[in-house]
């Protein structure tokens, strides 16, 4: 069955430092998708990355990095010098046809603070 | 440019009342969403559709249906509101198996 955990409830940081957010995900297809989205304090959700299981070059925007590693199926987010407008809930999320369906997972979400 | 566009964005129900919720999206999208969003569990798939006419069940299904009688609209329904139905939904859309979806501004329901 698909599922994808993050562990990390939430994290509070001081700006300026570097946070790391985790995803592990469970699939039983070899063809799937990786997200994150963000949703900050107004309640919206944002779009941030989408990732191919045959890609597994970390991929870097900015401050922001993703390290995709299918050898222990986890798909992390860091942020590097954090800034108080990175506060949010980020949810990272799975899509594939597992079963011939097309569903798009999301994980319990992990909530950053940033503090000034 | 509209998007996803949900309707209501806020409504109070008595426990018992039915109601529905209805996500509307312009872009011609093939699948649609929804979720319900409670605190400590996430995004979790309530009932979802690959195409105009069909829809099936996600991870928490019971005490909802959903209609897809046209492309651009999915009608979420409560026929019978309980308490544990209070949440934040939040319909979304994609054009293709496995892109990007995009998500409207959500529904505040509380059901008293």
């Amino acid at each position: 069955a698909q599922k994808v955990t993050q562990a990390q409830t939430e994290i509070s940081v001081v700006e300026k430092e570097d946070v790391t957010l985790d995803c592990v995900y469970e699939t039983r297809d070899t063809t799937y998708y990786l997200f994150w989205y963000k949703q900050p304090p107004s309640g919206e959700l944002v779009f941030l990355i989408r990732r191919n299981s045959f890609d597994e070059q970390n991929e870097i925007s900015g401050r922001y990095s993703w390290n995709f590693q299918k050898s222990t199926s986890s798909f992390n987010f860091t942020i590097t010098a954090s800034q108080v407008v990175d506060s949010a809930v980020y949810f990272c999320a799975l899509s594939d046809s597992s079963y011939n369906t097309d569903k798009l997972i999301f994980g319990t979400g992990t909530r950053l603070q940033v503090f000034p | 440019n509209a998007g996803v566009t949900q309707t209501p964005k806020f409504r109070v129900l008595k426990t018992g009342q039915s109601m529905t919720l209805l996500c509307a999206q312009d872009m011609n999208h093939e699948y649609m969403y929804w979720y319900r969003q409670d605190p400590g569990m996430g995004l979790r798939l309530i009932h979802y559709s690959v195409g105009e006419g069909t829809t099936a069940k996600g991870e928490v299904p019971d005490g909802y249906n959903v209609s897809r009688l046209k492309k651009q609209n999915f009608l979420l329904g409560l026929e019978s509101a309980a308490p544990s139905q209070t949440s934040v939904y939040f319909c979304a859309s994609r054009p293709a198996l496995n892109t990007e979806a995009f998500f409207g501004q959500g529904t505040r329901l509380t059901v008293v």
